[in-house]
């Protein structure tokens, strides 16, 4: 059961622009929501996260929106860079185990 | 480097071999998991311990899967009797669990398996 779903597989956006990333989710016991980047040949990593309290993170140039009543959250990367081109991950936890649900990544190419 | 490290890289094994993979998380994270990615799919958890207890088993881990992590410190995942579907790339990673905060996890670069 997918309880984490990313589905666009594949977005080109070009340097300069914002790159928009969507999630959405089925379980309503998850309570923290993140987003992991990965390069080939490497294992993820942690970018952004957010707690189901809040419903904004921002972090420099990544801003993730999370709208509890659609199970949706969002990714927002401006400006695209060509170091941005990669696999993102969205993946989700409850707090009492910690354990990460993933979506099946969505790979970003930013072009010059 | 003070990251998630694993070995083996990479893993090529005939059907039917057993195989063990090493995890090294952070020196002070008490919480160690193992996911399993294959292509095209984001990782999936099999297991993860925190220190010594190991306390959840996915039920994609089958009974020819074993993980340990003596001491709280690193951890082996084993899989008996290799089959060709337990081909994918084998993550590891650790985090601090302490009090209320949400600590995120570490992943190592993990181990890739090919079983022929």
């Amino acid at each position: 059961d997918q309880q984490v779903k990313q589905n666009s597989p594949s977005l080109s956006v070009q340097e300069g622009r914002i790159s928009i990333l969507n999630c959405d989710y089925t379980n309503s016991m998850f309570d923290y929501f993140l987003w992991y980047k990965k390069y080939p040949a490497e294992g993820p990593t942690f970018l952004i996260s957010i707690s189901s309290i809040k419903d904004k993170n921002e972090d420099g140039r990544f801003t993730v929106f999370l709208n509890k009543s659609a199970k949706h959250l969002s990714l927002h990367i401006v400006p695209s860079q060509p170091g941005d081109s990669a696999v993102y991950f969205c993946a989700a936890s409850g707090l009492d185990d910690y354990k990460l649900s993933f979506g099946a990544g969505t790979t970003v190419t930013v072009r010059a | 480097d003070t990251g998630v490290s694993q070995n083996p890289r990479h893993k090529i094994t005939k059907r039917g071999q057993n195989v063990t993979f090493r995890c090294d998380p952070i020196s002070e994270h008490n919480r160690l998991y193992w996911y399993r990615q294959t292509l095209g799919q984001g990782p999936e958890f099999l297991t993860y311990f925190q220190n010594e207890a190991q306390l959840e088993k996915s039920r994609l881990l089958s009974d020819r899967f074993s993980a340990e992590r003596p001491k709280g410190s690193f951890s082996t995942l084993e899989i008996q009797r290799t089959e060709q579907g337990d081909s994918a790339m084998y993550l590891c990673a650790s985090s601090l669990i302490a009090g209320e905060s949400y600590n995120e996890q570490f992943f190592g670069p993990g181990t890739r398996l090919t079983v022929l």
